[in-house]
């Protein structure tokens, strides 16, 4: 079975400092990892992935993440935070070769809150 | 809009009721897969289909709950006889290719209320 966790419910953070959203997976095999962002009365929208590659992977939006093999983390990162970067951010797993199953494992989410 | 349609965005039904949502796919995409959203908390997977077939419904209730992706048309989850328990935000996603490395993409949901 895989799974995501997202270890804070909220994250604060002022306007132009970095910015760090975590998360640890479990899964059998090499994962496939997402980064989501879900706007109020949205659906998720895609920021990044890692599938294979460097560990540092850059998205949309001046996002980052890092996926840790031996820490089996994946947390995302933005250098400089902007107020519109508030919303909840959901991390999510799939095996890389799982037979029938494709779905992904969500994290429970974290609300980003950039304070002006 | 290119992107996946889901319709209608907001619906209420009383307890007994049917609920059907309904989700049209990225255009060039053929499977498609059903989470749902409760209050506070992460989407959980509810079911993949691929047109015609339904490969994994290990994250559908074994009741009331079904789904479909015919050939022609948008994939549709059904639920019958819905309770107050049922009430979520339901979102689809749609992939290229069942053994891809693509991301899913999203639709921004339904949310259905249960009176």
């Amino acid at each position: 079975a895989q799974s995501v966790a997202q270890p804070e419910d909220q994250v604060n953070v002022a306007e132009g400092n970095p910015l760090t959203v975590k998360c640890t997976y479990s899964v059998s095999g090499n994962p496939y990892l997402f980064w989501y962002v879900q706007y109020p009365n949205r659906g998720l929208q895609f920021l990044l992935k890692y599938i294979t590659g460097d560990n540092l992977v850059k998205g949309s939006y001046g996002f980052e993440a890092e996926f840790n093999k031996s820490q089996t983390s994946f947390h995302l990162k933005k250098p400089s935070a902007l107020v519109s970067d508030s919303a909840l951010y959901f991390c999510a797993v799939r095996a890389f070769s799982s037979g029938s199953a494709r779905q992904l494992t969500f994290g429970s989410g974290t609300q980003l809150t950039v304070l002006p | 809009n290119a992107g996946v349609m889901q319709n209608p965005r907001h619906l209420v039904r009383r307890r007994g009721q049917e609920a059907r949502l309904r989700c049209s796919p990225m255009k060039g995409h053929s499977h498609v897969y059903w989470y749902r959203q409760l209050p506070e908390e992460g989407l959980k997977f509810m079911v993949y289909l691929q047109k015609e077939n339904i490969i994994d419904e290990s994250g559908m209730p074994k009741e009331r709950f079904s789904a479909e992706f015919p050939k022609e048309g948008p994939s549709i989850l059904r639920i019958q006889q819905v309770v107050r328990g049922d009430s979520a935000a339901y979102f689809c996603a749609s992939s290229p290719q069942r053994d891809s490395n693509q991301p899913q993409h999203f639709g921004d949901g339904t949310r259905l209320s249960i009176l």
